[in-house]
């Protein structure tokens, strides 16, 4: 069984430019995370969504966004970026009530 | 904010000895899990306690969970070079209602010297 997979796996954006990350989670698994792991921050909970909709969302601004698709793969975009915005971003999927499975992450530089 | 409080931030023991790492929260939670990360890329789960469970065990790993004191303990026996890694736990945060959201300790790094 796959995993939960993140592309890409290195981002080098310039500040001011747009971000878009990509998951896909587990086969079977309609819940995807977001996650932002920055240095000295640990890691944050950014975004959920379920089935499509998003559910719940961290304490972020507005210019980080996303969608989940209709096979439950999921986008996190990052709009405005700024240097603070570099970061590993991890994405997760579950089902209700389990543990999460991680992808690897993208590691997002903003110079 | 972090709910998870976890201590040591960091250990460092050699090869075979037995490593225990704590972890504290503050509010009433669902359950608790343990994640491992090796050099800052994906979370590995290892475990996940609901909160009716008192001890869970997984191959190595010993984890147990004091709901009045708001507290587990994670115990790898017998550790290898391999473990070396950083351990994370992580709280639903809410007994109550379900948010979607872990709150993560900021963790303990484990060294294990071969």
């Amino acid at each position: 069984e796959a995993g939960v997979t993140q592309s890409p796996t290195h981002l080098i954006k310039t500040r001011g430019q747009q971000a878009t990350l990509r998951c896909s989670p587990i086969s079977g698994h309609t819940s995807v995370y977001w996650y932002q792991q920055a240095l000295g921050l640990g890691l944050q909970f950014l975004l959920w969504y379920d089935e499509g909709e998003e559910r719940n969302r961290g304490n972020f601004p507005p210019r980080f966004s996303g969608r989940q698709f209709p096979n439950y793969s999921s986008e996190l975009n990052v709009n405005a970026l700024e240097l603070e915005d570099s970061a590993l971003y991890l994405c997760a999927s579950s089902n209700v009530g389990g543990g999460y499975t991680f992808g690897s992450g993208t590691r997002l530089t903003v110079v | 904010s972090q709910q998870g409080e976890e201590d040591p931030q960091a250990l460092s023991i050699q090869e075979g000895e037995n490593a225990t790492m704590n972890c504290s929260y503050k509010t009433s939670i669902n359950n608790l899990q343990w994640y491992r990360q090796n050099s800052g890329r994906g979370l590995v789960h290892l475990i996940l306690i609901r909160s009716n469970e008192r001890e869970k065990h997984s191959g190595r790993l010993r984890v147990t969970l004091d709901t009045s004191k708001k507290s587990s303990s994670l115990l790898i026996t017998a550790s290898r070079a391999a473990d070396t890694a950083s351990y994370f736990c992580a709280t639903d945060g809410d007994g109550s209602s379900n948010t979607g959201k872990l709150i993560f300790g900021q963790g303990t790094t484990l060294q294990v010297k071969p």
